[in-house]
């Protein structure tokens, strides 16, 4: 079955403490993506990534990193500087960059208290 | 600021009825448009989609339209049923662009 796994399903963290969330997809997508839920907003984009070894900002990256070292694997991770990492994360891939369609994880929810 | 806004957080329709989802833009740029279905605990998928150049396109029960002039869009579901209950997400995306800018979604709830 071709699809993206996103573990764990929730995650608790302590303030000031990075974290990482997982990405993977086995459905050769080039391009991966991560988002962004919180309440009464939509899906924000953090980094995304059109290649291996590439990724680019999106309109909220402070405090969170990426890497692209796999075609399948596009973890996050929230560092300790990003200031309200409490929220509801989504990763998402599409064949390429430019592609209308995307296909999307079931979310991590994070909570850091 | 919210490129892209969907002003009804939750909606209630009976079953058979006519459920219509909206959504307003911003940005003139938008020339491709997408609704994505959630249902919990799970990660959004892709209804359907509508272009600039149309304004209307439809798949099955679903139907999208487009109002550029107004910088609308709407998604028409007939008839409704009770597992179109989920959160409706629209988005929108630029040519020229590298993304999808979404909307904060509304809740549907389809009454059996």
């Amino acid at each position: 079955d071709g699809g993206i796994t996103q573990s764990p399903k929730y995650l608790f963290r302590k303030e000031g403490q990075n974290v990482t969330l997982s990405c993977e997809q086995n459905l050769n997508h080039d391009a991966m993506y991560w988002y962004r839920q919180d309440p009464g907003q939509g899906l924000r984009l953090i980094y995304y990534s059109q290649i291996v070894n590439d990724f680019q900002k999106g309109d909220i990256a402070e405090g969170y990193s990426v890497s692209r070292e796999k075609k399948e694997s596009f973890p996050l991770t929230v560092t300790s500087a990003q200031k309200n990492p409490t929220a509801f994360y989504l990763c998402a891939s599409s064949m390429e960059l430019a592609a209308l369609e995307q296909y999307f994880g079931p979310g991590t929810r994070l909570t850091v208290t | 600021d919210q490129q892209v806004k969907q002003n009804s957080p939750s909606l209630s329709v009976q079953e058979g009825r006519i459920s219509i989802l909206n959504c307003d833009y911003t940005n003139s740029m938008f020339d491709y448009f997408l609704w994505y279905k959630k249902y919990p605990a799970e990660g959004p998928t892709f209804l359907i989609s509508i272009s600039s150049i149309k304004d209307k396109n439809e798949d099955g029960r679903f139907t999208v339209f487009l109002n550029k002039s107004a910088k609308h869009l709407s998604l028409h579901i007939v008839p409704s049923q009770p597992g179109d209950s989920a959160v409706y997400f629209c988005a929108a995306s630029a040519i020229t662009g590298n993304q999808f800018y979404f909307g904060t979604g509304t809740s549907l709830t389809v009454i059996p």
